[in-house]
């Protein structure tokens, strides 16, 4: 089974911190994502990447950056942290399972920023 | 990429009752998927139909696909208390790894 992990469940920062999320594939995917969810606003993309060093803005970029140095790894890093970052933060990768393509999603990190 | 629109936002339903649930996109497909995100959680893959297929099953769902009408619906049948859950589609086109997600049907089911 394909298995996507993010570093923690659960993340309490102070505003102005530098916070990094991690996320792992294990089934050699080219494609990873970031997405954030919040309630009534339901999932944004944030940033996704289609290869090692490659990245593209998704469609609320501001306030992330984000990192890929190896195939598995993709970090979303929030340079300094505001209040208006508390959210869910969901990783994802893409890849083709069984004949089919699609996207599997690790368990979600709740980050709350005080 | 393109957003699908769930609809109902919102639906309650008894032990035993089948649910259905709505998705309607505005462009050409090629594919469109289903996903199940229980409270809290990340989103599973329920299940992807082609743009060339009309319906598809996989245990108790049941996907149909109408394409003139750029609209799905994914039926669960004999729900159960664990199928408490928000569910989402997300419309695919053509050569397109990029998935946007709409807010969902948050569907409860009541033992």
């Amino acid at each position: 089974d394909v298995k996507v992990t993010q570093s923690s469940r659960y993340l309490v920062k102070r505003t102005g911190e530098k916070v990094f999320l991690e996320c792992v594939q294990d089934m050699d995917h080219e494609n990873m994502f970031w997405y954030r969810q919040d309630p009534g606003l339901g999932l944004r993309l944030i940033y996704f990447s289609y290869d090692v060093k490659m990245k593209e803005k998704g469609d609320i970029p501001e306030g992330y950056s984000v990192s890929r140095e190896k195939k598995e790894r993709f970090s979303l890093i929030l340079e300094s942290a505001s209040t208006n970052q508390t959210s869910m933060y969901l990783c994802a990768s893409w890849g083709t399972s069984g004949g089919t393509d699609t996207q599997y999603f690790g368990p979600g990190t709740r980050l709350t920023v005080l | 990429s393109q957003q699908g629109e769930e609809d109902p936002q919102a639906l309650s339903i008894q032990e035993g009752e089948n649910a259905t649930m709505n998705c309607s996109y505005k462009t050409s497909i090629n594919n469109l998927q289903w996903y199940r995100q229980n409270s809290g959680r990340g989103l599973v893959h329920l299940i992807l139909i082609r743009s060339n297929e009309r319906e598809k099953h996989s245990g108790r769902l049941r996907v149909t696909l109408d394409t003139s009408k750029k609209s799905s619906s994914l039926l669960i049948t004999a729900s159960r208390a664990a199928d408490t859950a928000s569910y989402f589609c997300a419309p695919s086109g053509a050569g397109s790894y990029q998935l946007t997600f709409g807010k969902g049907t948050k569907l409860s089911v009541i033992p």
